[in-house]
């Protein structure tokens, strides 16, 4: 079955440091892949997608993700977090064929803590 | 242009009263969906609908309705509430397999 997993629940991280959130996802084909950001008591909003082509996609506020087919990932990045980045995080499948195309699967989500 | 629209933002409901969740977009999306959201579990998907006219059953559709006579309008009906369905719930919309756009969430709690 389908299915999104992202290993950290809680990550914490100092302000200026670099962030890693992982996203592992189980799809029967290529699949589109998304990271959504959501600040608490707010809707989500997208910060990157890869459809197809390089597999290193540029987001929103100087957020990156990298495919990896080989490793069935899809993981978030920053160089320097700051205050404002915690919230939560979720990335998603994009189901790409059958009667449920365009679905999302989610994750369950990452939680980022942002310290002084 | 609005996006995506929600209302109510808050309500509180007693076991067993119906309520209708509106949702409506003005992207011209034809794609309209609704998710719900519980502390620790992501979004799990309702119902969808690919065009006016047309829905059909995403993973949790129990406890749920919902209708689409319009392509603006995506209304989630609740019958019998029940605290089980005590959630946060979005609505979403997308230009076929594209960007879904979510709108700002209504907060349910049933009693």
């Amino acid at each position: 079955a389908q299915s999104v997993t992202q290993p950290d629940i809680h990550i914490t991280v100092s302000e200026g440091a670099s962030l890693e959130l992982r996203c592992n996802y189980s799809y029967g084909a290529t699949p589109y892949l998304f990271w959504y950001v959501q600040s608490p008591g707010q809707g989500l909003q997208l910060l990157l997608k890869y459809f197809s082509g390089d597999t290193l996609v540029q987001g929103i506020k100087g957020f990156e993700a990298e495919f990896k087919r080989s490793q069935s990932s899809f993981n978030l990045r920053k160089p320097s977090v700051h205050w404002s980045d915690a919230a939560e995080y979720f990335c998603a499948v994009g189901e790409t064929y059958g009667g449920s195309q365009g679905n999302l699967i989610f994750g369950k989500g990452t939680k980022l803590s942002v310290k002084p | 242009n609005a996006g995506v629209t929600q209302t109510p933002k808050f309500r509180i409901l007693k076991i067993g009263q119906s309520m209708t969740l509106q949702c409506a977009q003005d992207m011209n999306h034809n794609y309209m969906y609704w998710y719900r959201q519980d502390p620790g579990m992501g979004l799990k998907l309702i119902y969808y609908s690919v065009g006016a006219g047309i829905t059909d059953k995403g993973e949790v559709p129990n406890g749920y309705n919902v209708s689409r006579s319009t392509t603006e309008d995506f209304p989630l009906r609740l019958e019998l509430a029940a605290p089980s369905q005590t959630s946060v719930y979005f609505c979403a919309s997308s230009y076929g397999v594209e960007t879904q756009y979510f709108g700002p969430g209504t907060r349910l709690l049933v009693l």
